[in-house]
């Protein structure tokens, strides 16, 4: 399984936008990469997920560089409640069903006024 | 609400005693995943059921086992209980036939061993 290496922690004010790249050098062919949020003792939530360039839903935007071995969660005007971990999994999704998840230690996001 | 149950929410026992925790999935998923997550070792993948069947393993100690039923609900039971095994218990369920690595976690069961 390929690793994955992001920040331990980050600060943010409330309004700003925050970017947590996580780097994953031996990434696979077929792996994809996925992000959850989890917030304290709550189950992980998944963010969003994505192979190359591009992907952006309601909550997130994902950005991946043709050579795949980093990739870059944006989160728009964060706010308070955005104060949770942040993980970064790499992975290939099989056919059938999802696969299980590694995670690592995660991005502790702190969000003040 | 991911649409995930555990039951029970606490669990308070004492040494080498033996517990389950039950998991329902969301309805319509045929997957279900255990994790553990513990101060000290992070959130671990545990073991896969797909539709009855083991599907993959991960660090799961040999005295802790786990089933899915015909209903698709999960149970893990551990036993001969250590210090050690407090921890929260995650279950997770995925729809079959998606392409992405996309799981629905449940609230979790905090397991404390005295």
């Amino acid at each position: 399984l390929a690793k994955t290496t992001q920040p331990i922690s980050m600060d943010s004010y409330e309004g700003q936008e925050v970017n947590i790249t996580c780097s994953h050098n031996n990434i696979a062919t077929n792996d994809y990469i996925t992000w959850y949020q989890q917030f304290p003792s709550q189950g992980p939530r998944f963010i969003i997920q994505g192979y190359k360039t591009k992907v952006t839903n309601e909550v997130a935007s994902l950005f991946i560089p043709a050579d795949r071995k980093s990739s870059t969660l944006s989160l728009p005007r964060v706010s308070l409640s955005d104060t949770a971990v942040y993980y970064c999994l790499v992975g290939a999704a099989t056919t059938g069903t999802a696969s299980k998840l590694t995670f690592g230690t995660g991005t502790r996001l702190q969000v003040t006024l | 609400d991911s649409g995930v149950t555990q039951t029970p929410k606490h669990l308070i026992t004492a040494t080498g005693q033996r517990v389950t925790l039950r998991c329902s999935p969301r309805s319509g998923d045929l997957s279900v995943y255990w994790y553990q997550q513990s101060l000290d070792q992070g959130l671990q993948f545990l073991i896969q059921y797909y539709n009855g069947e083991e599907r993959a393993k991960g660090n799961i100690l040999e005295r802790f086992s786990a089933q899915q039923f015909p209903d698709l609900h999960s149970e893990l039971n551990l036993s001969s209980l250590e210090l050690g095994d407090s921890a929260l218990y995650f279950c997770a369920s995925s729809p079959p036939g998606q392409a992405y690595n996309e799981q629905f976690f449940g609230p979790g069961t905090r397991l404390t061993v005295l």
